[in-house]
């Protein structure tokens, strides 16, 4: 099974700032990752698939970078409704598996 | 509108079963691969199953394989979650969501609670 380890497990930020979030793979998964956001309450939403590409709908603050084992989620500007928690996934293997998570928060 | 809607969560003692269903709108239903994941209270995002648009591929994680069985009918545009043997360790919410690259629809969750 690969495993996903996402750093930091919690990222404190002032609305405005660039967030940056990490996501290691423990094998190579290609190009073959997701990243979805999560907000309390709420089934999650994909934010980003096959490392770069925007879902329909996601703002052009969110960005998605790597290949191989390491990626990278980017939120140019941080708005106020971007303070959540954010997962990544890959599809290179089965099972799929999701890291552990990224909670966002207000600083 | 694209929707997915999941039913038949509920309290189930160990070692009991229980039967869920996803009903999709909004899609080619058959034409899409669905998966399962759960979530258990406070924690993160677990992948359990999925099938392909024909029902011809099936995958499980390794800890519910043999217990859990994962179908479709696309006739009705509904697929399902059987549950069997279940244990503590499977509460959760349990959500259906569409996908193959992805998981780019998701429906709103059925909690599942295994306890005595």
């Amino acid at each position: 099974e690969i495993v996903l380890t996402q750093s930091p497990a919690t990222l404190s930020l002032s609305p405005g700032e660039r967030a940056t979030l990490s996501c290691r793979a423990s094998q190579s998964v290609s190009s073959y990752l997701a990243w979805y956001q999560q907000k309390p309450g709420q089934a999650p939403r994909l934010l980003i698939y096959n490392a770069s590409n925007r879902a329909t709908g996601i703002p052009a603050r969110f960005s998605g970078s790597g290949s191989g084992t390491d990626f990278t989620l980017t939120i140019s500007s941080l708005e106020p409704e971007d303070f959540a928690v954010y997962y990544c996934q890959q599809r290179s293997n089965w099972p799929r598996t999701f890291g552990q998570g990224t909670k966002v928060e207000i600083k | 509108e694209v929707q997915m809607l999941e039913s038949g969560g509920g309290l189930v003692q160990p070692g009991g079963s229980l039967k869920l269903s996803c009903t999709a709108s909004g899609f080619t239903f058959s034409s899409y691969a669905i998966n399962w994941v759960r979530q258990a209270p406070g924690k993160g995002l677990e992948w359990v199953s999925a099938i392909s648009g024909s029902g011809d591929s099936i995958n499980y994680a390794d800890s519910v394989k043999g217990r859990f069985s994962i179908s479709r009918d696309n006739s009705k545009d509904t697929f399902y979650l059987q549950m069997n043997s279940l244990r503590a360790d499977d509460t959760a919410l349990y959500y259906c969501a569409k996908g193959f690259q992805a998981f780019d629809m998701w429906g709103q969750g059925t909690m599942v609670t295994v306890s005595s």
